[in-house]
């Protein structure tokens, strides 16, 4: 079964300094997309940025980049010089051909 | 703003109840997803539609069903209401339904069954 499992319920870091939040993963499918979404006070869901299994090289936008280690099925969203509308819930996500799993989230606190 | 609209943003309903979701997708995309994410549960995939036909299934309840129309809006109907159902309802669409391709969420309805 698909397993996407996120260790750090929460996480602090000060303005400007680059976090790290970790994503795991489980799967049999050789084809999957792991994805990482952003979730704000407000409540909605922002699209982050997103990693193909067969994609050699991490995925980066912006201030964001992908740790992707296929071997250890790691995935974990870096955020560099952190700002304070960076604190919100963060959610890792696989997707193979017929499912999407989200772990349980990590609220990260950006402190001025 | 994602693109995808949602309506209504609240609904309050008593247990036993039907209420329905409605979702627009972004323009362009075939894909939509309906997604529940509740405090206990956390954010579970129900069920996704391609170009009007189902795709993938995830934990959609019996009590729940979806269909996607030929204007590719969405429904998700909720019937027999519970108080487990009060939960945050999130439609996601993207461009195709392949794994690929990343998803655009709409604002969420928010279900309150009382």
């Amino acid at each position: 079964a698909q397993k996407i499992t996120q260790t750090q319920p929460g996480m602090f870091v000060q303005e400007k300094e680059a976090v790290t939040l970790d994503c795991t993963y489980d799967t049999s499918d050789p084809s999957y997309g792991l994805f990482w979404y952003k979730q704000p006070s407000s409540g909605e869901m922002i699209f982050l940025i997103y990693q193909g299994s067969y994609d050699q090289q991490n995925a980066t936008e912006g201030r964001y980049s992908l740790n992707f280690q296929k071997a250890r099925k790691s995935a974990n969203l870096v955020i560099s010089a952190s700002q304070l509308g960076d604190s919100a819930m963060y959610f890792c996500a696989m997707r193979n051909n017929n499912d999407m799993r989200f772990g349980a989230g990590t609220r990260l606190t950006v402190k001025p | 703003d994602s693109g995808v609209t949602q309506t209504p943003k609240h609904l309050i309903t008593a247990t036993g109840q039907r209420v329905t979701l409605r979702c627009s997708p972004r323009s362009g995309d075939l894909s939509v997803y309906w997604y529940q994410q509740s405090l206990d549960q956390g954010l579970q995939f129900l069920i996704q539609y391609y170009n009007g036909e189902e795709r993938a299934k995830g934990n959609i309840l019996e009590r729940f069903s979806a269909q996607q129309f030929p204007d590719l809006h969405s429904e998700l109907n909720l019937s027999s209401l519970e108080l487990g159902d009060s939960a945050l309802y999130f439609c996601a669409s993207s461009r195709a339904g392949g794994r690929t391709y990343e998803q655009y969420f709409g604002p969420g309805t928010r279900l309150t069954v009382t």
